[in-house]
């Protein structure tokens, strides 16, 4: 079965420490990933996706992700975490012509100031 | 401008009662879905509409019934609520027919069964 695996259920950081949240996927053939993040009280936002080319992807507040193949991970990082920083985490894959995402369990960071 | 919008963004109500929640997007998107987060934080698909069309429904009770009028609103009525429906519901929408179009997300409505 399909499903992506988020291990870290809670990270707390100091300002400017530097981020490493895991993902792992099961999919067979080709995949799509994305990380959303949710702060308190708001929806859904997209930090970055990967289809294909370039695996590491850069997205939105200067999150990076690195698609590894091998591994099936999709790990996303930061070099220095502010207080703002502060949110939920999501993995989210699909594939084929599923639309739909199946979702990690997500990672709450926490950011010290 | 709000992309996608979802009203009411809480709704507390007591169990057995029927309720409504609407999902509007202004994105021009074709493809709108539903998406039920638990208390865990844990998102699972409910259902997704394409042109006014169902392509998706997951193992959801048939308590829940999915309406779309136009490919810009997807509303979901449940009856009979249960304790276990407390949740937040997120609607989404994406653009094209191929998996890789990202999905806006709504605010959420957080459901409350008393």
């Amino acid at each position: 079965a399909q499903s992506v695996s988020q291990h870290n259920h809670h990270v707390i950081l100091s300002e400017a420490a530097s981020l490493e949240l895991g993902c792992n996927y099961s999919y067979g053939g080709t995949v799509n990933l994305f990380w959303y993040v949710q702060y308190p009280g708001q929806h859904l936002q997209l930090l970055l996706k990967y289809f294909s080319g370039d695996p590491l992807v850069k997205g939105i507040k200067g999150f990076e992700a690195e698609f590894i193949k091998s591994k099936f991970s999709f790990n996303l990082r930061k070099p220095s975490v502010q207080w703002s920083d502060t949110a939920e985490y999501f993995c989210a894959a699909n594939s084929g012509s599923a639309r739909q995402l199946t979702f990690g369990s997500g990672t709450q960071l926490t950011v010290l100031p | 401008d709000t992309a996608v919008s979802q009203t009411p963004k809480y709704l507390v109500t007591q169990m057995g009662n029927d309720k409504s929640i609407k999902c509007e997007q202004n994105l021009g998107h074709d493809t709108m879905y539903w998406y039920k987060q638990d208390s865990k934080k844990f998102l699972k698909i409910m259902f997704s509409y394409n042109n006014k069309e169902l392509i998706i429904n997951e193992t959801v009770p048939n308590r829940f019934s999915p309406k779309s009028p136009d490919k810009a609103h997807l509303n979901l009525h449940i009856n009979s609520l249960e304790l276990g429906d407390s949740a937040v519901y997120f609607c989404a929408s994406s653009q094209g027919t191929g998996p890789n179009q990202p999905q806006h997300f709504g605010d959420g409505t957080r459901l409350s069964i008393l």
